[in-house]
């Protein structure tokens, strides 16, 4: 089966750092990637990991483990306009580029 | 300059109707998806084209029926509308069908069935 299991609230302040998890169970893997998506709007490409280690990208890195099942999304200095649900997606394997999406995570920023 | 768009942004109709979705995109891409976002906000993907052929067909009740007239287009068409069809549908594309390629989503239609 299918699964990607990601918290479903998270909350942190202006300018802190937060992790979001997310762990997955596939028919076969084939990269991992992160969206965000703001209330009422698109969901739009953060990051893409295939394989193991951390990819930077100014305030946002994500990480992957392959033989654990598991990538993180890294937001430094977090800012008001963060506060959005964060996406996990799997590209099983199987080709075509078909994505696997978790629920999110509805991340909340305060001052 | 919009990369992908849809018509219409918002449709409400009555059970029963039957209805059309327009998609896309000005970025050149050969592949194309519709996804469907429900209440709970899962997105999951329903169908995908690769250069006008379809290549993904998930369980979808056969009311479900998408249309590429060319690669830059991708129509979903409903018959017999559900309450349970009621949700926010996103066309999205890509530069092409294989690893790695990030995919654009347009704005969505908020479809609500009544």
């Amino acid at each position: 089966g299918q699964n990607i299991d990601q918290p479903t609230e998270m909350t942190a302040t202006e300018g802190a750092i937060v992790q979001i998890n997310c762990t997955y169970q596939t028919s076969g893997f084939n990269g991992l990637f992160w969206y965000q998506q703001h209330a009422g709007e698109a969901p739009t490409f953060l990051s893409y990991n295939v394989l193991d280690g951390l990819e930077e990208k100014g305030r946002f890195s994500s990480f992957l483990s392959r033989s654990k099942g598991y990538s993180y999304l890294l937001l430094k200095e977090l800012q008001m306009k963060d506060s959005a649900s964060y996406l996990c997606a799997v590209r099983a394997r199987g080709g075509y580029n078909k994505l696997i999406f978790g629920a999110g995570t509805r991340l909340a920023v305060h001052p | 300059d919009t990369a992908v768009s849809q018509t219409p942004k918002y449709l409400v109709t009555q059970m029963g109707n039957d209805k059309s979705i327009k998609c896309e995109q000005n970025l050149g891409h050969d592949t194309m998806y519709w996804y469907k976002q429900d209440s709970k906000k899962f997105l999951k993907i329903m169908f995908s084209y690769n250069n006008k052929e379809l290549i993904i067909n998930e369980t979808v009740p056969n009311r479900f029926s998408p249309k590429s007239p060319d690669k830059a287009h991708l129509n979903l068409h409903i018959n017999s509308l559900e309450l349970g069809d009621s949700a926010v549908y996103f066309c999205a594309s890509s530069l092409d069908e294989t690893d790695g390629n990030e995919q654009y989503f347009g704005p969505g239609t908020r479809l609500t069935v009544t």
